[in-house]
């Protein structure tokens, strides 16, 4: 079946450490998107890419980093400049206007 | 820029009454795309039901349905009939028109409760 995978489900990231969010979606879509959600709050968009080798930022990508050098993938770093990072982190792809898809999230933990 | 009202932080609903989820957007697009989605604890976002600007019929799906009124610039959600399994948080969320990347805009969301 079709989707987007998102690993790890948990990630734990110790002060000043950059960690990697991963996102495969074997869909065949040209677009995709990392959100970011706060406890009890709706999604804000970090970064996005329209067409592998391309991407820019989204309204709250500052000590956030992405690549995209293959459709399937679109990594997420989330960098020691990244002030505050626990949050959930939801990436999608879209398809045409309205077939967006999203991944089952990563819960990062500043411990 | 476009932004995305919800105004109910929390509802509660008997079971196998309907509930109105209240949405409101702010955009002066004359196209765009209005978008439902449910998010239970678990965490992944789950598509409910799509209204287009141009559509004339309110959408409909299955126990949900939109009703967008556009001159008001609102996309209310309802659900008929609530189930327990309906509890969940509940997103409004718009399209940024064509030509752009065509990003979700999500509103603050609503937790739902389905009381028995």
């Amino acid at each position: 079946d079709g989707g987007i995978t998102q690993s790890p489900k948990y990630l734990f990231r110790k002060e000043g450490q950059n960690v990697t969010l991963s996102c495969e979606q074997n869909l065949n879509h040209d677009a995709m998107y990392w959100y970011r959600q706060d406890p009890g709050q709706g999604l804000r968009l970090i970064y996005y890419s329209q067409i592998v080798n391309d991407f820019q930022k989204g309204d709250i990508a500052e000590g956030y980093s992405v690549s995209r050098e293959k459709k399937e993938s679109f990594p997420l770093t989330v960098t020691s400049a990244q002030k505050n990072p626990t949050a959930f982190y939801l990436c999608a792809s879209r398809d045409g206007l309205y077939g967006y898809t999203f991944g089952s999230g990563t819960r990062l933990t500043v411990v | 820029a476009q932004k995305i009202t919800q105004t109910q932080p929390g509802m509660f609903v008997q079971e196998k009454e309907a509930v109105t989820l209240d949405c409101t957007y702010d955009t002066s697009d004359q196209s765009y795309g209005l978008f439902w989605y449910k998010q239970p604890s678990s965490g992944e976002m789950i598509f409910l039901i799509y209204q287009g600007s141009y559509d004339e019929q309110n959408a409909t799906e299955g126990r949900y349905s939109l009703n967008f009124q556009k001159a008001r610039k609102s996309a209310n959600l309802v659900i008929s009939a609530s189930q327990l399994g309906d509890s969940a948080m509940y997103f409004c969320a718009m399209r940024e028109p064509s030509g752009s990347a065509r990003q979700l805009t999500f509103g603050s969301g609503t937790q739902l409760t389905v009381l028995p």
